[in-house]
């Protein structure tokens, strides 16, 4: 596509429920981040992909949080029984290698919101 | 201390107004410097770039990197109401991959 896509949009969910939240890259851009922010701070780490590895997971917050790639495309950010910290924008972002600096393209994010 | 640090305003200036943005930072094995921009509900998209220290300017915009006192700089000429939004500073060096960012300026420009 022509930029990096994120679903949904929007998220409410209730605490201690499940979420998934999704992202396409761009066509060909090996490299895909997740990121988030939240209110008051900066975009923080959370992992990183190359392909359909993971060779960055140190952002992870807790073993709550989880991600997957899958065929080199798509990829998936699964945050188990959610709390209100939880609450944030999380952004995905893809480039076309892991070196290329100034290549990230982010997406628009999905609001979490953990009630 | 957190490795870069950003005032996040709010900063609010009439159309026109030559606008100064910074960040600083504590890790010395930076060395890519990068300005994003990110209107409300989207995400951020890259402005500006430099690697080590020195300035580049494009258009209205110049950032410049001074990697002896790790402070870097955006500064924006004739500055327009489009230009309201989030400025994000961020920082790479060492894994090529993982962005370092500033906490954000809001910037109101008002016409």
């Amino acid at each position: 596509g022509a930029g990096v896509s994120q679903s949904p949009s929007n998220k409410v969910t209730e605490k201690g429920k499940d979420v998934e939240l999704r992202c396409d890259p761009i066509s060909g851009h090996t490299a895909l981040y997740w990121y988030r922010q939240s209110l008051g701070q900066g975009l923080e780490f959370l992992i990183y992909f190359q392909g359909n590895s993971a060779p960055d997971k140190s952002g992870l917050p807790s073993d709550r949080f989880s991600a997957e790639r899958t065929g080199g495309s798509v990829s998936t950010l699964t945050i188990q029984r959610t709390q209100q910290e939880d609450s944030a924008v999380y952004l995905c972002a893809s480039s076309l290698a892991g070196r290329d600096p100034y290549g990230y393209t982010f997406g628009s994010g999905t609001r979490l919101t953990v009630v | 201390q957190k490795e870069v640090e950003q005032d996040p305003g709010p900063l609010s200036v009439p159309e026109g107004a030559i606008v100064s943005l910074n960040c600083t930072y504590s890790n010395s094995a930076f060395q890519y410097f990068m300005w994003y921009r990110q209107y409300s509900r989207k995400g951020p998209e890259l402005l500006m770039y430099t690697y080590s220290s020195g300035n580049k300017e494009d258009g209205r915009f110049t950032a410049q990197v001074d990697k002896s006192s790790k402070y870097i700089s955006l500064f924006i000429r004739d500055s327009q109401p489009s230009d309201s939004a989030t400025y994000l500073c961020a920082m790479l060096g060492g894994s090529n991959y993982k962005l370092t960012f500033g906490k954000g300026t809001l910037l109101t420009v008002n016409p």
